[in-house]
């Protein structure tokens, strides 16, 4: 069974500090993807990365896949409380696996 | 990228009963997919539903106890039946936009089981 963790489980901080999200398995995966998900809805796709190393920008968002695609990370810089919500990793192989989830709060 | 009608909404149900959600897909896919949510936790894939086949279910999950309907390319229903307590979760419905694009989720169906 193909099992992906984050850590932390649970982060609350104050608006501008900086904070890393990460999603870790011991299998490899073709690509994975981060997903938000705010409360009474589904989750929304952010990013996708596909390649070992890959680094990818979305604002003040940062994502990095692991060299092995076996890891990701989930940097946001200057926090702001718009980013509150549930980051779900979601690793693809023959179907999507969800990680264990981060629940943000960002308090202004 | 597709958009997904899902209903009910919430629903509030008795036990031993059974709970019959729809998704209703804009345009045609191959595959949709059911989730379960469990309260403050995780996504969980339940089963993948294809279009003429019947639906191919996680370890976990099983046909009695979740039957899946899937009679066109743009919609499906999950049922839950003889619910128990357990049971209350988020369930949502799910399609790929692509490798890339992703998937596309319903706003799901936030059931309650007293």
């Amino acid at each position: 069974t193909q099992l992906l963790k984050q850590s932390p489980q649970f982060l609350s901080i104050q608006e501008g500090e900086n904070l890393t999200v990460y999603c870790n398995s011991s299998s490899v995966f073709s690509s994975l993807q981060w997903y938000r998900q705010e409360p009474g809805e589904g989750p929304v796709l952010l990013v996708t990365v596909v390649t070992g190393g890959e680094v990818k920008k979305l604002k003040r968002l940062t994502f990095q896949f692991g060299d092995a695609r076996k890891d990701s990370s989930l940097h946001i810089t200057a926090a702001q409380p718009g980013d509150t919500g549930l980051y779900l990793c979601a690793g693809r192989g023959d179907k999507l696996i969800f990680g264990t989830g981060t629940r943000l709060q960002v308090f202004p | 990228s597709a958009v997904i009608s899902q209903k009910p909404s919430r629903d509030i149900c008795q036990r031993g009963t059974s709970l019959t959600i729809q998704c209703q897909v804009d345009s045609q896919v191959t595959m949709m997919f059911w989730y379960r949510q469990q309260p403050g936790q995780s996504l969980t894939l339940i089963a993948t539903a294809n279009q003429g086949s019947e639906a191919t279910y996680e370890s976990g999950f099983v046909i009695d106890k979740f039957p899946i309907s899937r009679p066109n390319l743009t919609f499906s229903t999950l049922t839950v039946s003889n619910m128990s307590p357990e049971d209350s979760s988020i369930y949502l419905c799910s399609v790929e936009a692509g490798r890339i694009y992703g998937y596309t989720f319903g706003s799901g169906t936030r059931l309650t089981v007293v």
